[in-house]
């Protein structure tokens, strides 16, 4: 089955660059997407289509593409961004649906 | 505002039946897929299930196929997932959420945006 492979966790200072990859073999012809969670809460869209930012998110998050990877970078990380993201994507026969990755656990120290 | 409120979720006996529903409202119900996606307890988000504004078109995740049975009516601005046959491995909070589908250089592309509070579903004995 396709995955998508990101590490289980990210740890960073408050003010520092957060960067969380997700790798799988059809990220350079599929979009990717990423989702933030905070235990109890649904997950929120934090990035669409590889690098696009919905409104209402802060301009600190971004993403990026770069072959079979993407990453989602979080500049000046603050305390509440502390919470669990997760990349989603679809696999190489592009139906309805999607795949999501494993979640990387952000702790801000 | 767009808000998804999911209800029908609870403790089930493995072979058992539920009825989950989901209330949209704030947006064009008909003019957007929707889906369900799942999250078992302490693990990772895992998508269920999908279809098309019209209803005319379902997917499934292999782990759910032939037991769940997505529908929507949208007069009544609500999306419904039937599971049947109900297992252990299926006990998770199962979100509804906004699909949006575009086309991509190999087929379609979706994302959910936003999702529901969740309804957890629990099958145990």
């Amino acid at each position: 089955s396709y995955e998508l492979t990101q590490p289980p966790s990210v740890s960073v200072s408050p003010g520092q660059t957060a960067r969380i990859t997700c790798s799988a073999d059809a990220l350079p012809k599929q979009y990717a997407y990423w989702y933030q969670q905070k235990p109890g809460q649904a997950p929120v869209l934090v990035i669409y289509k590889d690098s696009e930012r919905p409104s209402g998110i802060p301009e600190r998050f971004s993403g990026s593409s770069s072959g079979t990877t993407v990453t989602l970078t979080i500049s000046g990380v603050q305390a509440e961004d502390e919470a669990d993201y997760y990349c989603q994507s679809a696999d190489s026969s592009g139906t309805y649906g999607g795949v999501f990755g494993g979640g990387t656990k952000l702790t801000v120290l | 505002e767009v808000q998804l409120v999911e209800s029908g979720g609870g403790l089930v006996q493995p072979g058992g039946s539920l009825r989950l529903s989901c209330a949209a409202s704030g947006f064009t119900f008909s003019s957007y897929a929707m889906s369900w996606v799942r999250q078992a307890p302490g693990k990772g988000l895992e998508w269920v299930s999908a279809i098309s504004g019209s209803g005319g078109s379902t997917y499934y995740a292999d782990s759910v196929k032939g037991r769940f049975t997505i529908s929507r009516d949208n007069s009544k601005n609500t999306l419904y997932l039937q599971m049947n046959s109900l297992r252990a491995e299926d006990t998770a909070v199962y979100y509804c959420a906004k699909t949006k589908v575009v086309p991509a250089a190999l087929g379609w592309s979706n994302w959910f945006d936003p999702w529901g509070q969740g309804t957890l579903v629990t099958v145990s004995s």
